[in-house]
């Protein structure tokens, strides 16, 4: 079975500070890794990706994310944050191994930039 | 750009009524999933369809069936409403042709009600 934990349900942030979101996961094989944000009555649009390779993933609006396969974590990062950045983010997992095209999503964490 | 649109963004229904929500996706992928947010829950997934007239359970699938006719169209069905499935509902796609690691395009969501 394959898992995803956010830990913190609202992060604060000053606006020009740097931004973390939290994200753990666990698979039984190798993972598929994603960040998508959701702004107030919206969708939810994709922010990154891990598939392979270079463990520092660069995403849209300015996000990376670096995958630590020795903590499971896929931490989301912005060095500068905006205002505008205040939305709700989910990390979600796929296991490489696992049959069918299903995503796991975390429980979600709210992010306030204030400015 | 792709573009998945919903035929609600709100809906009230009573119990017991049945209720349709749609789902159509201008992409031709293959893959379109339906999904249900509640705070702190994330999204849990309700039922997927990786090709025409092809459906699989997801985590939570009691009380809702799906259809989908048409590749670009992906319907859910409440047979019987009841409150406890007052909830955000949320509609995605993605290509099925280039493996599992295919991001997930999301519709704006259905708020539904149930009284």
């Amino acid at each position: 079975a394959q898992s995803v934990a956010q830990p913190e349900d609202q992060v604060n942030v000053a606006e020009g500070n740097p931004l973390t979101v939290k994200c753990t996961y666990s698979v039984s094989g190798n993972p598929y890794l994603f960040w998508y944000v959701q702004y107030p009555n919206r969708g939810l649009q994709f922010l990154l990706k891990y598939i392979t390779g270079d463990n520092l993933v660069k995403g849209s609006y300015g996000f990376e994310a670096e995958f630590n396969k020795s903590q499971t974590s896929f931490h989301l990062k912005k060095p500068s944050a905006l205002v505008s950045d205040s939305a709700l983010y989910f990390c979600a997992v796929r296991d490489r191994g696992a049959a069918g095209n299903k995503l796991t999503f975390g429980g979600g964490t709210r992010v306030l930039v204030k400015p | 750009d792709v573009k998945v649109t919903q035929s609600s963004r709100y809906l009230v229904k009573r119990t017991g009524e049945k209720v349709f929500l749609e789902c159509v996706q201008d992409m031709d992928h293959e893959n379109m999933f339906w999904y249900r947010q509640d705070p702190g829950l994330g999204l849990r997934l309700i039922y997927f369809s990786y090709d025409v007239k092809m459906k699989e359970k997801g985590d939570i699938p009691e009380g809702y069936s799906v259809s989908r006719e048409k590749k670009e169209r992906f319907s859910l069905i409440l047979e019987s409403a009841s409150t406890n499935q007052t909830s955000m509902y949320l509609c995605a796609s993605s290509d099925g042709t280039s493996g599992y690691y295919n991001e997930q395009f999301f519709g704006p969501g259905t708020r539904l009600t149930v009284l």
